[in-house]
């Protein structure tokens, strides 16, 4: 079974500040990658997909891919207190996702 | 509109008995999948199907059965041999792998 692990916080960062997320895989062959939010009660809703070496920015967000150390990385700057949900990993090949991180952004 | 569509929101079982929630989508997508979710914890994968006719067990199948008869249906049977069927059930779509999946609003059963 493919593994896809998260820190599961929770975390806890002040709003304006980054907030740095962690995934860990263990399948060298995964080649996407896909963070998605979900606040609490709702469903998963994707913010970035990064299938590439390096970083990939979209507004506050940047997701870093280092397929060598086989981790992926969300980084939220200045974040707000409308941040706070669940950050999921999900390996795409196989739709498997991590335990998710839960993040609290206290104004 | 596009979209999946899961029916009901919530839905209430007594114990022993068996439960389908529905999982419509009408994006034209090929493959569809069925997540479990518990309270603080992340989506583990209970059955997906890639195409019709066709479906494979994710990790934790057990108690559980599906069917897709249609490209646009993916019904899941809670059954009376899932030991804690209680949690969040949540359908995604999409339409070849890599691309993005799409989610339906979830269904919270609760078995009494």
């Amino acid at each position: 079974q493919k593994e896809v692990e998260q820190n599961s916080g929770p975390l806890s960062v002040p709003e304006g500040a980054i907030a740095s997320l962690n995934c860990t895989y263990s399948d060298r062959g995964s080649q996407s990658f896909f963070w998605y939010r979900q606040y609490s009660g709702k469903s998963p809703e994707l913010i970035m997909f990064i299938y590439s070496n390096g970083d990939k920015e979209d507004g506050r967000f940047t997701a870093q891919l280092n397929k060598a150390s086989q981790y992926v990385s969300l980084l939220i700057r200045d974040s707000q207190p409308s941040d706070s949900a669940t950050y999921l990993c999900a390996v795409y090949s196989d739709m498997r996702f991590g335990a998710g991180t839960r993040l609290t952004v206290k104004p | 509109d596009g979209g999946i569509t899961q029916s009901p929101k919530y839905l209430f079982r007594k114990e022993g008995q068996n439960v389908t929630l529905s999982c419509e989508q009408n994006l034209n997508h090929d493959a569809m999948y069925w997540y479990r979710q518990d309270p603080g914890q992340g989506l583990r994968l209970i059955y997906y199907s890639q195409i019709v006719n066709d479906f494979q067990k994710g990790d934790i199948a057990e108690g559980y059965s599906v069917s897709r008869e249609k490209k646009e249906s993916f019904p899941l049977t809670v059954t009376s041999a899932q030991k804690n069927p209680t949690a969040f059930y949540l359908c995604a779509s999409r339409r070849t792998e890599n691309t993005e999946a799409f989610f339906g609003q979830g269904t919270r059963l609760t078995v009494v």
